[in-house]
């Protein structure tokens, strides 16, 4: 079946630093969608990407869906101790249903300040 | 607008006891997903419901079984609960048919 490598697993960095992250797949994605989730909490859409060489921003927040439509990054300057968290990446190929959703295993982003 | 509510937050059952967890979408959204997260496992798909008719459904047993309501409210029951079943249950809801989900909280449950 199709999988979805995110990396890396974990990330200790200094308050202010960029960060970068990505998702690679063993095949084709039309979507690429990224959350963060914080502790006790459910993810939260960050961005969402449908296009292949789609570059979008949200605030601090840089993610490119990937020429080749395997893969995708998210980018985060300038990081801040609220950036703590885990990122997922989720991929899908033919749209329509939430079910052909792959999601990572996440980022574990640790901020110290 | 409110967001995705799922009930209740945090749950502890006993072995071969039956859940229910509850799912109230944001208003106007007709698509419920559900989740179930483990460290170990990530995020994997449950099943998914638009106007109360289950369009997709992940690799888990029989003993998981949801609906959705005229309201678009959803519920998910696990039957003869196993310890492996101690997960996040996570209900996410779109406006349509499309990728884009909007996470509850979750429900955290305990299996004991």
């Amino acid at each position: 079946g199709q999988q979805l490598n995110q990396s890396p697993q974990s990330m200790f960095i200094q308050e202010g630093e960029d960060v970068s992250m990505n998702c690679t797949s063993s095949s084709i994605f039309n979507t690429w969608l990224w959350y963060k989730q914080d502790p006790g909490e459910g993810p939260v859409l960050l961005i969402a990407l449908y296009k292949a060489g789609e570059l979008t921003s949200n605030g601090r927040l840089t993610a490119q869906f990937g020429i080749t439509r395997k893969d995708s990054f998210l980018n985060i300057s300038a990081s801040i101790p609220s950036d703590v968290g885990i990122y997922f990446c989720a991929g899908e190929d033919y749209g329509g249903s939430q079910g052909n959703l792959i999601f990572g295993k996440g980022t574990k982003l640790s901020v110290k300040p | 607008k409110a967001g995705v509510t799922q009930t209740p937050r945090y749950l502890i059952k006993t072995r071969g006891q039956q859940v229910t967890l509850s799912c109230s979408p944001i208003s106007g959204h007709r698509s419920v997903s559900w989740y179930q997260q483990t460290p170990g496992q990530g995020l994997q798909f449950l099943f998914e419901y638009f106007s109360e008719t289950q369009r997709n459904k992940g690799n888990f047993p029989g003993r998981f079984s949801g609906r959705q309501f005229s309201n678009s409210r959803s519920e998910m029951n696990v039957s003869t609960l196993e310890l492996g079943d101690s997960a996040l249950y996570l209900c996410a809801s779109s406006p349509g048919l499309n990728t884009e989900a909007f996470f509850g909280q979750g429900t955290r449950l305990t299996v004991v």
